[in-house]
């Protein structure tokens, strides 16, 4: 079993759906919550970090962190097509883990007009 | 600011061939790590470097090894090559003592 689990997909809605992405991990050492978007050909786009339970906001993104549940999700509102790539969840765990980064399979996201 | 940098963006080799691959960190970020992508295995964590030295190492044999100079710049070299090292290299920086990885372009090695 990995240890972060995530739908790869895909997944299309219209333009302007509110879209939920999610994870899940096994791991209970993470401690540290990111999500990428990636477009076709491209390196990860960091969008959000959080380190904490609880919700994080920024624009149309917002983040959540459920500790208890083992349990990470990303909203997009108002969904646009520029929006459209695959997005990856990744964690970290503390300590000594450093910089070595757990990604997920990644979620394809079509978003049509 | 400039954004991580990798060359060459796109490579081929046969299979028994060794590479090189560079990256060049955000400036004034001192952690440099590499990931390798594929559709099937999805980003998986190479190694990292952190002023010179090797702090962190995935699962990979040791065919994959890597590099940093003094000027946070590194390389990873991958030996006798083999097809299943086609796949996308990923290089991410980071600042110390923060959290946030940002990723270069990649670069696009397929092995013949």
């Amino acid at each position: 079993q990995k240890e972060v689990e995530q739908d790869p997909g895909p997944l299309s809605v219209p333009e302007g759906a509110i879209v939920s992405l999610n994870c899940t991990y096994s791991n209970s050492a993470f401690q540290y919550f990111m999500w990428y978007r990636q477009y076709s050909r491209k390196g990860p786009e960091l969008l959000m970090y959080t380190y904490s339970s609880g919700n994080k906001e920024d624009g149309r993104f917002t983040a959540q962190v459920d500790k208890s549940s083992k349990y990470i999700s990303l909203f997009i509102r108002d969904s646009q097509p520029s929006d459209s790539a695959t997005y990856l969840c990744a964690m970290r765990a503390g300590g000594t883990s450093y910089g070595k980064l757990t990604f997920g399979q990644g979620t394809i996201l079509t978003v049509h007009p | 600011k400039a954004g991580v940098t990798q060359t060459p963006r796109y490579l081929i080799k046969t299979r028994g061939q060794q590479v090189t691959l560079s990256c060049s960190p955000i400036s004034g970020h001192r952690s440099v790590s590499w990931y390798q992508q594929t559709p099937g295995q999805g980003l998986q964590f190479l190694f990292e470097y952190f002023s010179e030295t090797q702090r962190n190492k995935g699962n990979f044999p040791g065919r994959f090894s890597g590099r940093q100079f003094s000027n946070s710049r590194s390389e990873m070299n991958v030996s006798t090559l083999e097809l299943g090292d086609s796949a996308l290299y990923l290089c991410a920086s980071k600042a110390g003592g923060r959290n946030e990885q940002f990723f270069g372009p990649g670069t696009r090695l397929t092995v013949l």
